[in-house]
């Protein structure tokens, strides 16, 4: 079974400032890895995605991933964070293309003026 | 990017009546979409996968006969909730996926039940 853990619910960084959002996955086949972020009553947008091409990828808004299987890890990074930025971040797991997606409890980023 | 359409985006019912949330593939063929549930600050948890043509998975703990989904053509999927109480109310997504790609979300559906 897939799992998906998420370290820190909440993660407060200074604009500007580096952002890391943490992320471990569990997974008995080579993943599909994803990160989406949530604003308030909203749906969730796609950020970037992992599908076994290259390990570190390039997403919207200036961030960015990088696939490390022997840590199993997926860790999100922004070099220098923006008051935009604040929001709820989901790492996600599926095991194939065409399989529900199974997420992480969120860690909510507040960016400090 | 493909985009999913999910409609009402919130909605108010009274106790024991039933709600029903519309999602839509607006360019792309479904054969698969997928019901969330999410309660305040909490994750995403998977309710049920909506199959085109057939009866919806449901994940264990789930009331089918509570949730009622339908999936009657490749862009449309409907969830009801049937005879809903004050504990049903949540935010509620629904999901579609091309093979291979990243999952699309529609806009999320508030439902509070008084």
């Amino acid at each position: 079974a897939q799992s998906v853990t998420q370290l820190g619910s909440h993660v407060s960084v200074s604009e500007g400032a580096l952002v890391l959002l943490r992320c471990n996955y569990s997974s008995s086949v080579p993943p599909y890895l994803f990160w989406y972020v949530q604003y308030p009553n909203q749906g969730l947008q796609l950020l970037l995605k992992y599908t076994s091409a290259a390990t570190l990828v390039k997403g919207i808004n200036g961030f960015e991933a990088e696939f490390k299987k022997s840590e199993t890890s997926f860790h999100l990074t922004k070099p220098s964070a923006h008051m935009s930025d604040a929001a709820e971040y989901f790492c996600a797991v599926s095991e194939s293309g065409n399989t529900p997606l199974v997420f992480g409890k969120g860690t909510r980023l507040s960016v400090i003026a | 990017g493909a985009v999913v359409s999910q409609h009402p985006s919130r909605v108010i019912c009274k106790s024991g009546t039933s709600v029903k949330i519309e999602c839509r593939s607006l360019d792309f063929q479904a054969t698969t979409m997928f019901w969330y549930r999410q309660f305040p600050k909490q994750s995403l948890m998977l309710m049920a996968t909506s199959n085109e043509g057939s009866k919806a998975t449901y994940e264990q703990g789930v009331e089918k006969d509570k949730f009622l989904i339908n999936h009657a053509s490749l862009t449309l999927s409907t969830l009801t909730v049937t005879s809903a109480h004050p504990e049903d109310s949540s935010f509620y997504i629904c999901s579609a996926r091309q093979p291979n790609t990243e999952a699309f979300f529609g806009q999320g559906t508030r439902l509070t039940v008084v």
